[in-house]
């Protein structure tokens, strides 16, 4: 079946430092990807997001690149602020009956240390 | 932007009752509101999904007579564990889908803590 695969955290890593959280995925077809992020105490938020191969999504200075031949969709930021310390997912989806029907990886916990 | 609450955000109950957890849409109207539970450490899995004045479409391998969701309006749907076991206990999280918004788009709660002992 569709699955997400992330890589395990805790990553730590000092202010200012380039982070990259490797995300893998299963599926047929061709799905939607996201990264999503958990700040302490709140819900999921949508961080950035590509529909098809080769698109690009960012935001906040974190992008990620769909790229279809080696089934992956990393996270990458030039350089962490404290800030961005939260839980991170990977996920999945697939447009079924007119809403997205999300899969997700198991999250990397990111912690920036000043 | 668009906020989903939950509540309560945490319960403790005693093994053999029944437990009532909220969600609601607090400036959009949800046609489509989903529940998911997460394990420590692992990924948040899809419980059902729940549609406005229709019954709910549950995941393989939930029960639905153990998790009862009911969506009786367009900001919120209830999830109720009856007869709740210690194994239940879990983080329930919802998400909701906004009924003018992009059909990828979903908002979150920040997710309820059910301990049952």
């Amino acid at each position: 079946g569709d699955s997400v695969t992330q890589m395990e955290g805790p990553v730590t890593l000092s202010e200012e430092a380039f982070l990259t959280i490797n995300c893998t995925y299963t599926a047929t077809g061709y799905p939607s990807l996201f990264w999503y992020v958990q700040y302490p105490g709140e819900g999921l938020q949508l961080l950035l997001k590509a529909t098809k191969a080769d698109d690009k999504g960012s935001n906040k200075g974190f992008e990620a690149t769909y790229r279809k031949e080696t089934t992956s969709f990393h996270l990458e930021k030039g350089s962490v602020q404290v800030s961005d310390s939260a839980v991170y997912f990977c996920a999945l989806s697939f447009l079924t009956g007119g809403y997205n029907k999300l899969i997700f990886g198991a999250g990397t916990r990111l912690a920036v240390h000043p | 932007g668009a906020v989903v609450s939950q509540h309560p955000s945490r319960v403790i109950c005693k093994s053999g009752t029944s437990v009532k957890i909220e969600c609601r849409s607090l400036d959009f109207q949800a046609t489509t509101m989903f529940w998911y539970r997460q394990f420590p450490k692992q990924s948040l899995m899809l419980m059902a999904t729940s549609n406005e004045g229709s019954k709910a479409t549950y995941e393989q391998g939930v029960e639905k007579d153990k998790f009862l969701i009911n969506h009786a309006s367009l900001t919120l749907s209830t999830l109720t564990v009856t007869s709740a076991h210690p194994e239940d206990s879990s983080f329930y999280i919802c998400s909701a889908r906004d009924r003018q918004g992009w059909a990828y788009e979903q908002y979150f709660g920040p997710g309820t803590r059910l301990t049952v002992t």
